[in-house]
C-alpha cells in the first residue's frame, strides 16, 4: 500500500491558539486528499476535501474559518485549527487519494490527537 | 444522503471462531474499499473491490462485492487477537472524488 505521514502524531495547546497538522503523501502524488474528524468509537466524519491549487470543498456544518486547508503542492496538505477551543478537541486524520487506471483508493495518515487545554 | 449501514456493530468472539461483517446500501458503487483501523491509529487498507460479485481473499479475510454493487461483506476465518479492530468499509460512487464511509464495526477477539 502506498504511505501517508502525518505531523505531528499528538499537540496539546491553550485554548486561543492555533495548530497546523501536515498530511504528506510519501510515494505517490495527490491532487485531492481529505481531512476527517472522528469521536471516540465513531466511524470517520468527513470535514473537507482538500484540492491541490484551487480551495478546499467543505463538508456541511465545517466552519471554513475555523479550519484552514492548504493544498500547495501534489504531496501536502495542511489543516490548521484556528482560535483552538476545548471542543475542538478530537483526532484528525488526512487520507490521500491515489487515482488508478480503473479505479482510486484512498491511504489514511495515522492521525493527530489534538487536545485544546 | 448515502448511507452505509454495517452490522453488526459490535461483535466479541473467542479465537478461532468465524464471524462474518456486514456493509449494505441502496446506492451503487463503482468500488468499495475495507479498512481496519486499531485505537489511535489511522485506517489501514484491507482491498478494493470492483466488479459486482467479485471475491477477494486476504490470508483468513474474504471479502465479497454483491452481484448489484450495492452490498459487500467480510468473513474472517479462525479469528485472531490480531483482528481485533474497527472494521470500515467505504463506497466508491465514481462521481464524486469522496468515499462514503460504513457505521463501523468493532471487533474484539479473546483469547
Amino acid at each position: 500500500g502506498a504511505v501517508v505521514s502525518q505531523h505531528p502524531s499528538r499537540v496539546i495547546c491553550k485554548s486561543g491558539t492555533s495548530v497546523k497538522i501536515e498530511c504528506r503523501s510519501l510515494d505517490f502524488q495527490a491532487t485531492t486528499m481529505f481531512w476527517y474528524r472522528q469521536f471516540p468509537k465513531k466511524s470517520l466524519m468527513l470535514m473537507a476535501t482538500s484540492n491541490e491549487g484551487s480551495k478546499a470543498t467543505y463538508e456541511q456544518g465545517v466552519e471554513k474559518d475555523k479550519f484552514l486547508i492548504n493544498h500547495a503542492s501534489l504531496t501536502l496538505s495542511t489543516l490548521t485549527v484556528t482560535s483552538a477551543h476545548p471542543e475542538d478537541s478530537s483526532f484528525y486524520i488526512c487520507s490521500a487519494r491515489r487515482t488508478g487506471e480503473y479505479y482510486n483508493e484512498q491511504f489514511f495518515g495515522p492521525g493527530t490527537r489534538l487536545t485544546v487545554l | 444522503t448515502q448511507l452505509l449501514e454495517q452490522s453488526p456493530q459490535f461483535l466479541s468472539i473467542q479465537e478461532g471462531e468465524n464471524l462474518t461483517v456486514y456493509c449494505n446500501s441502496s446506492s451503487v458503487f463503482s468500488s468499495l474499499q475495507w479498512y481496519r483501523q486499531e485505537p489511535g491509529e489511522g485506517p489501514v487498507l484491507l482491498v478494493t473491490v470492483v466488479t459486482g460479485g467479485e471475491v477477494k481473499k486476504l490470508k483468513r479475510l474474504t471479502f465479497q462485492f454483491g452481484d448489484a454493487r450495492k452490498d459487500s461483506s467480510l468473513h474472517i476465518t479462525a479469528a485472531q487477537p490480531g483482528d481485533t479492530g474497527l472494521y470500515l468499509c467505504a463506497g466508491d460512487t465514481g462521481t464524486a472524488s469522496k468515499l462514503t464511509f460504513g457505521t463501523g464495526t468493532r471487533l474484539q477477539v479473546t483469547l
